[in-house]
């Protein structure tokens, strides 16, 4: 069964610092992959999306996440945090038409 | 963007009555509609997928008769608790898609936390 991995429920950074939010997967087939950020009282947004094409692929407020296929990894990353960075992050794959959610991690930005 | 909101976003009931949660897509009609339930620490699991005017598709595991799920309109799905327990207190999240949208474009709405005592 697909699942997805994210190592990590709590995550803190200094204002300025580098983000790292793992993620990995389990699967032989490299399904379509997802981080979503939720701020608090919102829904869940789509913050960047790995389809099969380029590996290494840039969302909105400056994330990125890069696939490994040889670590079955998509973990998220952001040069440089910000305040309004701290929120819930949730990693997903999609395999036959449903999305499948980790556990999330919250990050945290101290000034 | 796409918006969706859900009501009651926190609610608390007693054992055994039933409990209706609303989620609507304000600016965008939504053709398919998805439950999640959420327990602490844990994942987003999908209850069930709604398409507008047909029934509910549930997933293994999931009561369709204590979870009645309604999509009458492109703007509307209610999820009803029945008779509930306080094994069903939980995080509930909808999220709804589009006529085009991929199955990832889900536009998510701030979720309903029910406590059942």
């Amino acid at each position: 069964a697909q699942s997805v991995t994210q190592l990590g429920s709590h995550v803190s950074v200094s204002e300025g610092a580098l983000v790292l939010l793992r993620c990995n997967y389990s699967s032989s087939v490299p399904p379509y992959l997802f981080w979503y950020v939720q701020y608090p009282n919102q829904g869940l947004q789509l913050l960047l999306k790995y389809t099969s094409a380029a590996t290494l692929v840039k969302g909105i407020n400056g994330f990125e996440a890069e696939f490994k296929k040889s670590e079955t990894s998509f973990h998220l990353t952001k040069p440089s945090a910000h305040m309004s960075d701290a929120a819930e992050y949730f990693c997903a794959a999609l395999r036959a038409n449903n999305l499948f959610f980790g556990t999330g991690t919250r990050l945290t930005v101290i000034p | 963007g796409a918006v969706v909101s859900q009501h009651p976003s926190w609610v608390i009931c007693k054992s055994g009555t039933s409990v209706k949660i609303e989620c609507r897509s304000l600016d965008f009609q939504a053709t398919t509609m998805f439950w999640y339930r959420q327990f602490p620490k844990q994942s987003l699991m999908l209850m069930a997928t709604s398409n507008e005017g047909s029934k509910a598709t549930y997933e293994q595991g999931v009561e369709k008769d204590k979870f009645l799920i309604n999509h009458a309109s492109l703007t509307l799905s209610t999820l009803t608790v029945t008779s509930a327990h306080p094994e069903d207190s939980s995080f509930y999240i909808c999220s709804a898609r589009g006529t085009s949208g991929e199955i990832y474009e889900q536009y998510f709405g701030p979720g309903t936390r029910l406590t059942v005592t």
